[in-house]
């Protein structure tokens, strides 16, 4: 089915380790975001990427990596993960054109313990 | 730098009635404005947008936003509420970088009793 997914949808981890969150859409957009949501802040943007190859920083990026060697993938990794890195993880895509219609996929729940 | 403020954490309307979730904004330049909705456990869902034109925006399950440039708002409403209206509501603002990039706001959770 067409759409964007993302895996694990539960992930807990200990402060310290590296882990990576996976997404992958299937409509061959350009864009795609990584954003974080956590009560009080809404959603603020972790990393986003243009096109393969190109990604830039967004709000708050400090503590993670990105990479996009293909199009329809764009993983997430958490170098060292720490406590307050504990939230859900929303990906997104959108098409070049798309005027900020953006479509996410259902997140991931990481708990750093 | 592009904002956008939902001033009211909670929104409580009985079924049937109209409701209105507030967005203010403030932005440089022309104004990019969209509302996203939250089920629970779900990502955002594209509601509506304002780029040009009209001041009344329809979107998708009947409801719409008015845009308002001299009160820099972008309220969202709907005539009559359904109870499975529901749902965590979020203000968005295009960054004005002019890439896709998206700045929301905290959200407002909308209870639709029966």
């Amino acid at each position: 089915d067409a759409g964007i997914t993302q895996s694990p949808r539960y992930k807990i981890t200990e402060t310290g380790r590296q882990v990576t969150l996976m997404c992958h859409q299937t409509w061959s957009h350009s864009y795609m975001f990584w954003y974080r949501q956590d009560l009080g802040h809404g959603l603020r943007l972790i990393y986003y990427s243009a096109a393969a190859d190109i990604t830039d920083k967004g709000e708050v990026p400090d503590g993670y990596v990105v990479s996009r060697s293909k199009t329809e993938n764009f993983p997430l990794t958490l170098e060292s993960a720490t406590r307050s890195q504990t939230s859900v993880y929303f990906c997104a895509s959108s098409e070049a054109l798309g005027l900020g219609v953006l479509h996410f996929g259902n997140g991931t729940r990481l708990t750093v313990t | 730098a592009q904002s956008v403020a939902q001033p009211e954490d909670q929104v409580n309307v009985a079924e049937g009635n109209p409701l209105t979730v507030k967005c203010t904004y403030s932005v440089s330049g022309n104004p990019y404005l969209f509302w996203y909705v939250q089920y629970p456990n779900r990502g955002l869902q594209f509601l509506l947008k304002y780029i040009t034109g009209d001041n009344l925006v329809k979107g998708s399950y009947g409801f719409e936003a008015e845009f308002n440039k001299s009160q820099t708002s972008f309220h969202l409403k709907k005539p009559s509420a359904l109870v499975s209206d529901s749902a965590l509501y979020f203000c968005a603002v295009r960054d004005g970088t002019g890439f896709q990039k998206l700045v929301f706001g905290t959200g407002t959770r909308l209870l639709v009793s029966p």
